[in-house]
């Protein structure tokens, strides 16, 4: 079974500042995928990046960079620049590439940007 | 209309009442999701549909009976709803194929209340 922990409730930050948002997970599986994913207040849940589990690099779009570390199984997602935009839940999720398709999701950070 | 659509985005109904969820994509997906948001839980699952056939249904009551018609529809239909059934109802939908699938993108919601 996969599992996505998302240790911080919530988060402040400044505006125009950087933040770090903590997601780790656990799975068996050789082959798989995180995704962050942001919802606002209306709630779509809107995609964000993604990082597959063999990619040599750290993904990156935009302001977003995905800090992949394989043997600590955590996959942190980086807002750079914030913006008053950027306030909203962040929700890390995995799926793996064999048997189930679906995604697992974690519980949330709900980030609040500061002017 | 492009992306993922869903109707209605809110709904109240009594515990006797039968309704239905109806959702859209515009991507040209082969495959469509129907997941649970509750106060302060995680996304959960309830069905996965690939190219039209139920391929998941994470142990949801009955009382939940999802429609697959075509690729692009697909229908949640409700009767004998619970209070604690209240919660936002997200459609997903990504392309899947052998050399693996893609990101999901998910409707603006549908915030159901029951009474």
């Amino acid at each position: 079974a996969q599992k996505i922990t998302q240790t911080q409730p919530g988060m402040f930050v400044q505006e125009k500042e950087a933040v770090t948002l903590d997601c780790t997970y656990d799975t068996s599986d050789p082959s798989y995928g995180l995704f962050w994913y942001k919802q606002p207040s209306s709630g779509e849940m809107i995609f964000l990046i993604y990082q597959g589990s063999y990619d040599q690099q750290n993904a990156t779009e935009g302001r977003y960079s995905l800090n992949f570390q394989k043997a600590r199984k955590s996959a942190n997602l980086v807002i750079s620049a914030s913006q008053l935009g950027d306030s909203a839940m962040y929700f890390c999720a995995m799926r793996v590439d064999t048997g189930r398709r679906a995604l697992t999701f974690g519980s949330g950070t709900r980030l609040q940007v500061q002017p | 209309e492009t992306g993922v659509t869903q109707t209605p985005r809110h709904l109240v109904m009594g515990m006797t009442n039968k309704k239905s969820l109806k959702c859209e994509q515009h991507l040209g997906h082969n495959a469509m999701y129907w997941y649970k948001q509750s106060a302060k839980k995680p996304l959960e699952l309830m069905f996965v549909y690939n190219f039209k056939e139920q391929t998941e249904n994470n142990s949801v009551p009955s009382r939940f009976s999802p429609e697959c018609p075509n690729s692009s529809h697909l229908f949640l239909h409700l009767h004998t709803l619970q209070p604690e059934d209240s919660a936002l109802y997200l459609c997903a939908s990504s392309q899947v194929s052998l050399a693996g699938d893609n990101e999901q993108f998910f409707g603006p919601g549908t915030r159901l209340t029951v009474l």
